[in-house]
């Protein structure tokens, strides 16, 4: 069965430090993996995926993650944090013959403080 | 905004109404799907439709009905619901025929708050 961890919670940073938000994986074959992200009261948001090819994935507003198979990781990084970066993070992860079907993360609170 | 809006977007209800929510996408997608967001939860996949089939059903409760009458609309009518149905429902669309390596683009969701 597939399988995303995010073990944080929350993780705090100050704007204008760089910013991890970790997440873990298990699936059975080669992963699809996905990072979203939710402002408050709205729905979720795409940010970047992995499918193939180079491991360091770029995403929107200078997000980046790099995918570690070896450590079934898919990291998600940014390297100056902003206010306006606060918010919640998905991490996802599905794989081909899984249908449509994205199994999600149980979320990560990213607060970002001037 | 991503392309899929949902109405209403907050809704009351007691356990004996019964009532619709409506998600439209405008970005030519063949999938959609119906999520409920319940606090401190994962996010948990209702249906799938696949150009208007319905390819997954998580083991929901029969009081969750969807429908979809083309690939640009979904519906979920809701009956009888409980307390515990009240939480945050998000349609989400994407490209693909069964291809889970497309991006899902979510709508904002309706908060719906049964009493």
């Amino acid at each position: 069965a597939q399988s995303v961890a995010q073990p944080e919670d929350q993780v705090n940073v100050a704007e204008g430090n760089p910013l991890t938000v970790k997440c873990t994986y298990s699936v059975s074959g080669n992963p699809y993996l996905f990072w979203y992200v939710q402002y408050p009261n709205r729905g979720l948001q795409f940010l970047l995926k992995y499918i193939t090819g180079d491991n360091l994935v770029k995403g929107s507003y200078g997000f980046e993650a790099e995918f570690n198979k070896s450590q079934t990781s898919f990291h998600l990084k940014k390297p100056s944090a902003l206010v306006s970066d606060s918010a919640l993070y998905f991490c996802a992860v599905s794989h081909s013959g899984y249908g449509n079907k994205l199994v999600f993360g149980a979320g990560t609170i990213l607060r970002v403080k001037s | 905004e991503t392309g899929v809006t949902q109405t209403p977007r907050h809704l009351v209800m007691g356990m004996t109404n019964k009532k619709s929510l409506k998600c439209e996408q405008h970005l030519g997608h063949n999938a959609m799907y119906w999520y409920k967001q319940s606090a401190k939860k994962p996010l948990e996949l209702m249906f799938v439709y696949n150009f208007k089939e319905q390819t997954e059903n998580n083991s929901v409760p029969s009081r969750f009905s969807p429908e979809c009458p083309n690939s640009s609309h979904l519906f979920l009518h809701l009956h009888t619901l409980q307390p515990e149905d009240s939480a945050l429902y998000l349609c989400a669309s994407s490209q693909g025929e069964g291809g889970s390596s497309y991006e899902q683009y979510f709508g904002p969701g309706t908060r719906l708050t049964v009493t």
